[in-house]
């Protein structure tokens, strides 16, 4: 079955690029997902890729995919103590279009 | 504008009580979705809403009732519910089911006693 998983913790200094792995196991996913969770919000949605793309960049934040190895990264460059909070990792099933997420990655920023 | 607005923020409520929670959206989006979400933990799927009809229920008590009036809004009926139904319920929406990126709420913060 489809399964998502992340590591669950991650601490950087400010300044300092983050970066923020995720590996799935739908290989027919045709989107891979990035949100952000800041304490007591809503999902906040990053970015996203195609799975037929290698990489995607947006300003601070580069998406780095490997579909031979199913490995989704999220790079964060400058990491600013706004960017503390959890990070999920999402699959689109194709199936049915049904996000399945990781476990979520707190990221820590310290001054 | 991508911003489903959701209604009320937080919300107590007692085992016998019957409150509603209510979600927006003026993207056009055609899908529609509840999710539950404990604390530390990434979101559970509760109900998928396809032009305004009920594509996926994920096995949820009856003690939640999802309604889609139209296509902008959808609403959580709430009845008896249990202490561990405590969590944030967080709505989402996307151009349709199979299609787009969800896009969510701010959530509802739900304490039962």
């Amino acid at each position: 079955g489809e399964d998502v998983e992340q590591s669950l913790f991650l601490s950087v200094r400010e300044g300092d690029s983050s970066v923020i792995n995720c590996t799935y196991t739908d290989s027919s996913s045709t989107y891979l997902y990035w949100y952000k969770q800041e304490p007591g919000a809503g999902l906040q949605l990053l970015t996203y890729i195609f799975s037929n793309m290698d990489m995607k960049q947006d300003q601070r934040l580069t998406v780095l995919l490997n579909k031979k190895d199913k490995h989704l990264s999220l790079r964060i460059a400058d990491t600013q103590t706004g960017d503390s909070a959890i990070y999920f990792c999402a699959e689109s099933a194709l199936s049915t279009g049904k996000l399945i997420f990781g476990q979520g990655t707190t990221l820590q920023v310290k001054p | 504008d991508t911003e489903v607005t959701q209604t009320p923020k937080h919300l107590v409520m007692g085992m016998t009580n019957k409150k509603s929670l209510k979600c927006e959206q003026h993207m056009g989006h055609r899908a529609m979705y509840w999710y539950k979400q404990k604390a530390k933990k990434p979101p559970e799927l509760m109900f998928v809403y396809s032009y305004e009809k009920l594509s996926i229920n994920e096995s949820v008590p009856s003690r939640f009732s999802p309604e889609c009036p139209n296509s902008s809004l959808l609403n959580l009926h709430l009845h008896a519910l249990q202490p561990e139904d405590s969590a944030l319920y967080l709505c989402a929406s996307s151009q349709d089911r199979d299609r787009g990126a969800q896009y969510f709420g701010p959530g509802t913060r739900l304490t039962v006693l």
